[in-house]
């Protein structure tokens, strides 16, 4: 059964402390891994999409890596502002088009 | 670009009546939508997949006659909640893939549906 496993599922940081977020996954051929960001009370903001293991993109302070069994997003120097639900998600060759969400890691940075 | 909305952004409806959340993507057109729900503290569960012109695809154990689902254009898809129940208050969120580009779904703002 395809699954998707994030970690931690919480984490509190100091504003400018660094960290990353793990995004497990054991899937029937992987089509694409997606991270999303998800402010409270509104739906999912679209931050990356990654492929292939090896693959890296980045955005702000934001960098996500995949491999062939996790992929990371890593934070670097955080604000407040980056206090959010970041969601993972792949697409499975079995899935076609949907989607299969990680519970989400709730992240919180303090000044 | 990749803009969702959703209307209504809350609604609060007595049980037994019928609900209708309205989906549209804004700038660009959509074959395929989707509809989720979110439980508080929740991540989100699939409910459908909506491709134009054709019949949604329910997932296991969400009942069709319940949550009816139309997309009868490129841009727009409907939920409709009939004989609602306090059960089903939730936050629904639609997202929509484009049909020009890869797979990425843009969401919706959500609707927060309260059933009394």
């Amino acid at each position: 059964e395809d699954q998707v496993t994030q970690s931690p599922e919480a984490l509190r940081l100091q504003e400018g402390e660094s960290s990353s977020l793990n995004c497990s996954y054991t899937v029937s051929g992987l089509r694409g891994l997606f991270w999303y960001r998800q402010d409270p009370g509104k739906g999912p903001e679209f931050l990356f999409t990654l492929y292939s293991a090896g693959e890296e993109k980045e955005k702000e302070r934001l960098k996500a890596t995949l491999t062939k069994k996790e992929s990371f997003l890593h934070i670097t120097a955080p604000k407040p502002e980056d206090s959010a639900t970041y969601l993972c998600a792949v697409r499975t060759r079995s899935g076609y088009n949907k989607l299969i969400f990680g519970a989400g890691t709730r992240l919180a940075v303090h000044p | 670009g990749a803009v969702v909305s959703q209307h209504p952004s809350r609604v609060i409806c007595k049980s037994g009546t019928s609900v209708k959340i309205e989906c549209r993507s804004l700038d660009f057109q959509a074959t395929t939508m989707f509809w989720y729900r979110q439980f508080p503290k929740q991540s989100l569960m699939l409910m459908a997949t909506s491709n134009e012109g054709s019949k949604a695809t329910y997932e296991q154990g969400v009942e069709k006659d319940k949550f009816l689902i139309n997309h009868a254009s490129l841009t727009l898809s409907t939920l409709t909640v009939t004989s609602a129940h306090p059960e089903d208050s939730s936050f629904y969120i639609c997202s929509a893939r484009d049909s020009g580009l890869s797979y990425e779904q843009y969401f919706g703002p959500g609707t927060r549906l309260t059933v009394t």
